[in-house]
């Protein structure tokens, strides 16, 4: 079983839209989880940390599922500029293990 | 905004060469991390380094890599006797506390 893994996407939605992406971990010793955004042929970009208690920032919404080992990302109200690949990251110890990612297209 | 920086963005070599990509992480931060991503796949831990030393490493990283922090400031990742499929955007990353990783703009190495 991979470490981390992602709903395989592509995502094609319209503006507006709500979008929920899914992660699932295998190490039950990660500590913590992150989401980050990476555009095509850039660097990851950190979006959010995940909290055991659910967490918002704006139209973001991050949660977590210790016991299912389970992350997930709702993106309400889509703009075109989140078009993006999100990443699903989870460290344990001294290594950010990275999921392949779920691409996702906004369309006007 | 402090941020981390990477040199050269393009790297071309010929099959064979050794490379140094060069990396000056935030300057607080206490762990520095080298990723891969070949081209259409997904980003790949290669290895972490604290304290001076490799904290932990993949089985990318083999003996055809190695890393160093000279100074007070850069962090590099060699490359020996490059192959093909070598090939890859290299990306150096740092962090403070062992949480929210920052990254660098990369390295594109091209191994022909």
């Amino acid at each position: 079983r991979k470490e981390v893994e992602q709903d395989p996407g592509p995502f094609n939605v319209p503006e507006g839209a709500t979008v929920a992406f899914n992660c699932t971990y295998s190490n039950s010793a990660s500590q913590s989880f992150f989401w980050y955004r990476q555009d095509c042929r850039k660097e990851p970009k950190l979006l959010m940390s995940v909290y055991s208690s659910g967490n918002e920032d704006g139209r973001f919404t991050a949660q977590l599922n210790r016991a299912s080992q389970y992350i997930s990302l709702l993106i309400r109200d889509s703009k075109l500029s989140d078009s993006a690949t999100y990443l699903c990251v989870v460290n344990h110890g001294q290594n950010f293990v990275f999921g392949p990612g779920t691409r996702l297209s906004v369309l006007p | 905004e402090p941020e981390v920086t990477q040199t050269p963005s393009h790297q071309v070599t010929q099959m064979g060469q050794e490379v140094i990509l060069r990396c000056v992480p935030i300057s607080n931060h206490l762990y520095f991390y080298w990723y891969r991503q070949i081209l259409g796949q997904k980003v790949e831990f290669l290895v972490s380094f604290y304290n001076n030393e490799i904290s932990e490493k993949s089985e990318i990283f083999d003996d055809q890599f190695s890393v160093e922090r000279p100074d007070g400031s850069n962090f590099t990742l060699k490359i020996r006797s490059t192959k093909l499929e070598d090939s890859a955007m290299y990306f150096c990353a740092s962090t403070r506390s062992n949480e929210k990783l920052f990254f660098g703009s990369g390295t594109q190495l091209s191994v022909l």
